[in-house]
């Protein structure tokens, strides 16, 4: 069985370039959920889908995170402008039902230098 | 703010030790879940229980929730070098629509 798909593992970039990290769910999975991880802030929840649909945005920390569902096999979480304070490690998860086991991908290494 | 937080923050014991891990949260849950992180992994789903079991069995881990107290534990006996890796506890808020991970328990299994 597939497991969650993220890519890239690891994005280096300049800061004011816009970033974009990808996410295939687990198939049949109806949520979908991005975090993102600091030692700072430790795992925050940024955003999540339930059959596409954004239900919860309340983390995303700015203007500049968006974030996409397009079908449901996969989702896309964009930043733009990117700056240094927006490294860290984004994980993209998905579960059959809400306050069920989520399964993770092993994420996306960012650093914006 | 964080709904689950753990303690301790680190432990560090021998190998066929037993390590215990706790989380206390502030609002009623439906249920609370524990997760385990290895270095540059994802999140791995352990267990999960509902607000009205009070204890849990999964292999070596066993899993323990007091809802008078706000507060779950982590017991995984007979530890191995494998175990090493960080613990987080995860609940939903009070309506459950939102679940929240604590900051994690980094457990260090010494061989």
């Amino acid at each position: 069985d597939a497991g969650v798909i993220q890519s890239p593992r690891h994005e280096v970039t300049e800061m004011g370039q816009e970033v974009t990290l990808r996410c295939k769910p687990i198939s049949g999975h109806d949520y979908l959920f991005w975090y993102r991880q600091t030692m700072m802030r430790g795992l925050e929840l940024l955003i999540y889908f339930n059959n596409n649909v954004p239900i919860d945005d309340s983390g995303m920390p700015e203007d500049r995170f968006s974030a996409k569902m397009p079908n449901a096999s996969f989702s896309t979480l964009k930043i733009q402008p990117s700056e240094p304070r927006d490294s860290a490690v984004y994980f993209c998860a998905s579960s059959l039902f809400f306050n069920q086991p989520q399964h993770f991908g092993d994420g996306t290494r960012l650093s914006i230098l | 703010s964080q709904q689950g937080e753990e303690d301790p923050q680190a432990l560090s014991i021998q190998e066929g030790e037993n390590a215990t891990m706790n989380c206390s949260y502030k609002t009623s849950i439906n249920n609370l879940q524990w997760y385990r992180q290895n270095s540059g992994r994802g999140l791995v789903h352990l267990i999960l229980i509902r607000s009205n079991e009070r204890e849990k069995h999964s292999g070596r881990l066993r899993v323990t929730l007091d809802t008078s107290k706000k507060s779950s534990s982590l017991l995984i006996t007979a530890s191995r070098a494998a175990d090493t890796a960080s613990y987080f506890c995860a609940t939903d808020t009070d309506g459950g629509f939102k679940t929240i991970f604590g900051a994690g328990t980094r457990l260090f299994v010494k061989a």
